[in-house]
């Protein structure tokens, strides 16, 4: 069983227009976040998010915006996409306290042409 | 917020020696500090973690060393083998698993000659 999954693992799109990225976690984690990695390799934290507070990243556009329909999933809506959105996605859960730390999904390579 | 500095960016060594990459951090209240391993195209894996009360853990060949006075840790990747070949990133956060997410260093790729 996949730990944390994430749909699509590939995705292309024009400019201007809106998607989504879903993530799932399987491990009954607390928290769950969304990381962009581009094409330099650095991993940057996009936001966190528990049953309690959501925190963004001050230099992520609001254009972006998670979406958590319950503690296990947390979604990512991009709207008005431009190029330099091209990057790999990645999902991450993590539980305080327990060992493991955080568990990172497989990725989504969003390119934007 | 927290910055994490990472060295050096490429490190090449033979098969079988010793390979070392260093990071500092700025935030003193960081206390869990885990290093990941990232292969091309795959997730980012944790490969060995360590928290701010410890200054030493070792896991088979992989080792990590913790100054806190210093504000600086370092990974220690011994009797290296080809499948070690990858990026490894170290990270650093205020709260283990809590919502301030993990900073991470800009990365190490890591070349293993043969």
């Amino acid at each position: 069983d996949t730990a944390v999954s994430q749909t699509p693992k590939y995705l292309v799109t024009q400019m201007g227009n809106d998607k989504s990225i879903k993530c799932e976690q399987n491990l009954g984690h607390d928290t769950m976040y969304w990381y962009k990695q581009d094409s330099k390799k650095f991993l940057k934290i996009m936001f966190s998010y528990n049953n309690k507070e959501l925190i963004i990243n001050e230099t992520v556009p609001n254009r972006f915006s998670p979406k958590s329909p319950d503690k296990a999933h947390l979604n990512l809506h991009i709207n008005s996409l431009e190029l330099g959105d091209s990057a790999v996605y990645f999902c991450a859960s993590s539980q305080q306290g327990l060992t493991g730390g955080y568990t990172f999904g497989s990725g989504t390579r969003l390119t934007v042409v | 917020g927290e910055n994490v500095e990472q060295h050096p960016s490429t490190l090449s060594v033979q098969e079988g020696d010793s390979a070392v990459i260093k990071c500092t951090y700025s935030d003193s209240a960081s206390n869990y500090f885990p290093w990941y391993k990232q292969e091309l195209g795959k997730r980012p894996q944790l490969i060995i973690d360590i928290r701010s009360n410890v200054g030493e853990k070792k896991d088979q060949r992989i080792a990590v060393t913790l100054n806190k006075t210093a504000k600086h840790f370092s990974l220690h990747i011994t009797e290296t083998q080809p499948e070690d070949s990858a990026v490894y990133f170290c990270a650093a956060t205020p709260r283990e698993g809590g919502a301030d997410g993990l900073t991470f260093g800009k990365g190490t790729h890591l070349i293993i000659q043969p």
